[in-house]
């Protein structure tokens, strides 16, 4: 079965640094990856993905992530934190068997933007 | 116009009584599912619908019981609700492989909060 850990449960950053949220799978096949965003009291949406195109993967609002097979990684970063970030992040996977249906989440990390 | 949308919002309940939340998609996808997101904000499928049809019931219990009337529409019907039950409940829609979507792109609701009391 596919999943993925998320470490740190929460991530402080003060506005202008770097941001890396991380994100490690297991999978028994090659994965599809993706971040996806949930700002307060809102649904999630997909800031990026990794369907085995480009392992250097680039979304919205600058974020981007890399797939690294060997470290079985998926860390989310992003050069220079907004206060607008602040904001829970979830690391997802896709089980192929099921097509594009089944996504399996971390437990996610709520990113805080110190000004 | 939103995309996927849930009602009600918000729902307070006593143990023991029935509810349903409603969630429609006005984006032409033809899958829908129903998340369930407890008070640790751990995200869980719940079931997935394609055409109308069940494709993924992820050992829910037997009091939840979804429906689904047409692809637009996907509701979750709860009956004799228990505490445990208290969570966000996400509606969202997908298109199918092979029709222009990648995988894994969910369109999601803005949730309905259950509070059992």
């Amino acid at each position: 079965a596919q999943s993925v850990t998320q470490l740190g449960s929460h991530v402080s950053v003060s506005e202008g640094a770097l941001v890396l949220l991380r994100c490690n799978y297991s999978s028994s096949v090659p994965p599809y990856l993706f971040w996806y965003v949930q700002y307060p009291n809102q649904g999630l949406q997909l800031l990026l993905k990794y369907t085995s195109a480009a392992t250097l993967v680039k979304g919205i609002n600058g974020f981007e992530a890399e797939f690294k097979k060997s470290e079985t990684s998926f860390h989310l970063t992003k050069p220079s934190a907004h206060m607008s970030d602040a904001a829970e992040y979830f690391c997802a996977v896709s089980d192929p068997g099921f097509g594009n249906e089944k996504l399996t989440f971390g437990t996610g990390t709520r990113l805080t933007i110190i000004p | 116009d939103t995309a996927v949308s849930q009602t009600p919002k918000y729902l307070v309940t006593q143990m023991g009584n029935d509810k349903s939340i409603k969630c429609e998609q006005n984006l032409g996808h033809d899958t829908m599912y129903w998340y369930k997101q407890d008070s640790k904000k751990f995200l869980k499928i719940m079931f997935s619908y394609n055409n109308k049809e069940l494709i993924i019931n992820e050992t829910v219990p037997n009091r939840f019981s979804p429906k689904s009337p047409d692809k637009a529409h996907l509701n979750l019907h709860i009956n004799s609700l228990e505490l445990g039950d208290s969570a966000v409940y996400f509606c969202a829609s997908s298109q199918t492989l092979g029709q222009g979507a990648l995988p894994g792109e969910l369109f999601f609701g803005e949730g309905s909060r259950l509070t059992v009391l």
